[in-house]
This record gives structure tokens, sequence and C-alpha cells, in this order.
């Protein structure tokens, strides 16, 4: 089946910093997602991308679809404490298609 | 109320128990979902309901049994559960067939089996 590699996966950076990560797949995705979730709380969507090539941005967060389809990168620009969370890719092989395969996740914690 | 609700938040049960989750979602969407999240794994998807219809079920062992009476309302039965079934179980909404992949979730129900 289908897999996703995400990293790092776990991060600690200082309150300021930038942040990347990205998520490799063993196949083609038609669309990527990102997602956050915090302690206690269930995966909050911030962007989604549905173009290879596609660059999007969210606020501080930008995401984009790489060209070979089989890869996506999130970046944050200078972090703050509230970024504190585990960040998610997931992925679609067909567009409207309601199986999403998910990353593993990477651990943001911002060291004061 | 909008969004996803789920409810209860915890839940511990015993081995022998029978009890049910519940998911509603206020969007409007046609899809709905079940997901099984344990520690240090991707989110694992267990069933995908479509316009009240299931379309998957992900090998899924029987003594998690869904359902879904109409297109906002979505449970999980649970009956004579192990201890290794102790995970946040998380409930997720989308568009459905043809429409937009994206997937809201809810807050999710954390589930103690002792």
């Amino acid at each position: 089946g289908q897999q996703l590699n995400q990293s790092p996966q776990s991060m600690f950076i200082q309150e300021g910093e930038d942040v990347s990560m990205n998520c490799t797949s063993s196949s083609i995705f038609n669309t990527w997602l990102w997602y956050k979730q915090e302690p206690g709380e269930g995966p909050v969507l911030l962007i989604a991308l549905y173009k290879a090539g596609e660059l999007t941005s969210n606020g501080r967060l930008t995401a984009q679809f790489g060209i070979t389809r089989k890869d996506s990168f999130l970046n944050i620009s200078a972090s703050i404490p509230s970024d504190v969370g585990i960040y998610f890719c997931a992925g679609s092989d067909n567009f409207g298609n309601e199986k999403l395969t998910f990353g593993t996740g990477t651990r943001l914690t911002i060291i004061p | 109320e909008t969004g996803v609700t789920q409810t209860p938040r915890h839940l511990v049960m015993g081995m022998t128990n029978k009890k049910s989750l519940k998911c509603e979602q206020h969007l409007g969407h046609n899809a709905m979902y079940w997901y099984k999240q344990s520690a240090k794994k991707p989110l694992e998807l267990m069933f995908v309901y479509n316009f009240k219809e299931q379309t998957e079920n992900n090998s899924v062992p029987s003594r998690f049994s869904p359902e879904c009476p109409n297109s906002s309302h979505l449970f999980l039965h649970l009956h004579t559960l192990q201890p290794e079934d102790s995970a946040l179980y998380l409930c997720a909404s989308s568009q459905g067939r043809g429409g937009a992949t994206e997937a809201f979730f809810g807050q999710g129900t954390r589930l103690t089996v002792v």
C-alpha cells in the first residue's frame, strides 16, 4: 500500500527560528494536505494543495506540492510558542477520493 | 454548534462492557470517517461512509461496529475490546465522492480499555 515518510520526526527550535519539514510518498498523489494537532485535540487542517508545483501560504505557513507529485514541504517562518504541536501530512491519489494516507508526524517543540 | 463534535471526550471501559462513541457534523458533508490514533503510529483509517453507505472497512475487527443513520451522524459501537484497543478515536467528515478531499476532524474520544 501507499506509504508516507515524514521528516524530521521531531524538532527542537528556538522561538523566532524558521521550520521546514517534508513528506515523501512511494507513489503519486494528486492532493496534499497539512494538519496540525495539539495535545488532547483532533488534527486541524492548515493547507490544502491540489496542483503539482503549487505554492500556498496561510499566514506564516507555506506549503508546496512537489513537481514529481511524490513529495510536499511545509515551512513555518518566525516560529512562536503556539506553533508547538504535531504536524501531519496527508495525501490522496484521486480527487474526491475519500481515502487519505497520513504521515507519521513531525513533533515541534519550541525552546524558550 | 458547528464543525465535527465527538462524545464522550474520554471513556474508560472494561473488556466485557458495551459502549458507543458518537460523532455529529454540522458541515453539510456527505462522507464520514472513523480513524484510530495510537502512540507513535500514523492515523489508521477504520471505516468510511459515503451518503450513509459504508464504502471502506479497513480490516477492522468485528468488536468495532460502525453505524451511520444519516449523513450527519456516525456511531462506533464497542464490544469486548482488548487493552491494545486503547487509543484516541477520531471522527472526520468531508464533502464525499466527487467533492473536495479535505477532511475535518472532531476532537476525538480518548478510550482506555482496562
